[in-house]
């Protein structure tokens, strides 16, 4: 069975810093998708970024980029230059591939200060 | 592109009472679609997968004679929660996954419908 841990319910970082939210899983497929999912307060959930687990290559979308360490299951999100849009909460998520089931992790709410 | 809607976006009814959730892909088709379920704070738990033409597979502890699912076409599966009560007051969440898609998997999300039972 799949599960996926973020360990920090809530982070709270100033505006233009760099704040890294983690997230761990367990998995026995070899082949396999994560997923960081934004989920602002309207609700509407938005895909931030994606790893493919046979890419070595860590993912970055401009100011979000992953580290990614599929030996230790890992997959934390850092964000750069934080930005108040920012402010959200924050899901990891996990698909076996050829699955389209997505398992998701707690989330961490982030508050972005100014 | 790639847009998802939920029709209503918010609801209350009485207890006893049966609501239906439409989750409609805009401007793709659909052959499965995914409902989920999240209370406040909390994590998306999916409820069941919603086939095209088939049955839907409900996840462990889902109910499937309350919580039921069609999915009639390629761009519509609706969720009926029947003879509702204010346990079943949350949030619910649609996502589709194109038909023919294959890149990294993707699914698209709905806005969410929030239902209240009184």
């Amino acid at each position: 069975a799949q599960t996926v841990t973020q360990s920090q319910p809530e982070m709270s970082v100033q505006e233009a810093e760099t704040v890294t939210l983690s997230c761990t899983y367990d998995t026995s497929e070899n082949n396999y998708y994560l997923f960081w999912y934004k989920q602002p307060p309207s609700r509407q959930m938005i895909l931030v970024i994606r790893q493919e687990a046979y890419k070595q290559q860590n993912a970055t979308e401009n100011r979000f980029s992953v580290n990614f360490q599929k030996a230790a299951k890992s997959f934390s999100l850092k964000i750069s230059d934080s930005q108040l849009g920012d402010t959200a909460m924050y899901f990891c998520a996990s698909q076996i591939q050829g699955a389209q089931k997505l398992v998701f992790g707690q989330g961490t709410r982030l508050t972005i200060n100014p | 592109g790639a847009v998802v809607s939920q029709h209503p976006s918010w609801v209350i009814c009485k207890s006893g009472t049966s609501v239906k959730i439409e989750c409609r892909s805009l401007d793709f088709q659909a052959t499965t679609m995914f409902w989920y379920r999240q209370f406040p704070k909390q994590s998306l738990m999916l409820m069941a997968t919603s086939n095209e033409g088939s049955k839907a597979t409900y996840e462990q502890g889902v109910e499937k004679d309350k919580f039921l699912i069609n999915h009639a076409s390629l761009t519509l599966s609706t969720l009926t929660v029947t003879s509702a009560h204010p346990e079943d007051s949350s949030f619910y969440i649609c996502s589709a996954h194109p038909r023919g898609l294959r890149v990294h998997n993707e699914q698209f999300f709905g806005p969410g419908t929030r239902l209240t039972v009184l």
